[in-house]
């Protein structure tokens, strides 16, 4: 089965740049999402399709994808953007979620 | 509001069944093909089922496959999952959840989740 593979966890501090990456063979050739959750609540898109962003979700958060790695960028991080992000693929018409990044907000 | 109300969880013995509901309200729901997703305590996400607009099309994760049956109501607006010999790793939060029509399969819309606990 397809395997996506994502740093358990990443620290920023306020204003700086976060990148999380998401690792699977041949990654580039498939369509990511990436989804933000925070505790006790259900997940949210925030990048689909590798880099489109949904309508409320703020010009930050952009995605890119070739290789065998998608990534999402934070920009200007902020003490809300603190949560779990997953990527996400479809695999043989299966779906596939990464294994999740904690965001900590320094 | 467009939103996803899931209901049905709660307690079941090993070897037990259970019936997830999902109502959906103030979208075309024939319209979007839905998926079941859960998160097991403390861990991450794992897609479980999709089913397409019509219910022609229907996948299941292997964890599930033979044990869990997904089927969607359009007339009523809803979607289900009947879970069969449940078993203590399949205790977690169940989410339904819509796909982007124009995407290929992100979930843009998510319910709030229901809680199945397996346990004797």
């Amino acid at each position: 089965s397809y395997v996506l593979t994502q740093p358990p966890s990443v620290s920023v501090a306020p204003g700086q740049t976060a990148r999380i990456t998401c690792g699977g063979d041949n990654i580039g050739s498939k369509s990511v999402h990436w989804y933000q959750q925070k505790p006790g609540q259900a997940p949210v898109v925030v990048v689909y399709d590798d880099s489109d962003r949904p309508s409320g979700i703020p010009e930050r958060f952009s995605g890119s994808n070739s290789g065998n790695t998608a990534t999402l960028t934070i920009t200007r991080v902020e003490v809300g953007d603190e949560a779990d992000y997953y990527c996400q693929v479809w695999d043989s018409s299966s779906g596939v979620f990464g294994t999740g990044t904690k965001v900590t907000v320094l | 509001e467009v939103q996803l109300v899931e209901s049905g969880g709660g307690l079941v013995q090993p070897g037990g069944s259970l019936r997830l509901s999902c109502a959906a309200s103030e979208f075309t729901f024939s319209s979007y093909e839905m998926n079941w997703v859960r998160q097991a305590p403390g861990k991450g996400l794992e897609w479980l089922s999709s089913i397409s607009s019509l219910d022609s099309i229907i996948n299941y994760a292997d964890s599930v496959k033979g044990r869990f049956t997904i089927s969607r109501d359009n007339a009523k607006n809803s979607l289900y999952l009947q879970m069969n010999s449940l078993r203590a790793e399949d205790t977690a939060v169940y989410y339904c959840a819509r796909e982007i029509p124009a995407s290929i399969g992100a979930f843009d819309i998510w319910g709030q989740g229901t809680m199945v606990t397996v346990s004797s």
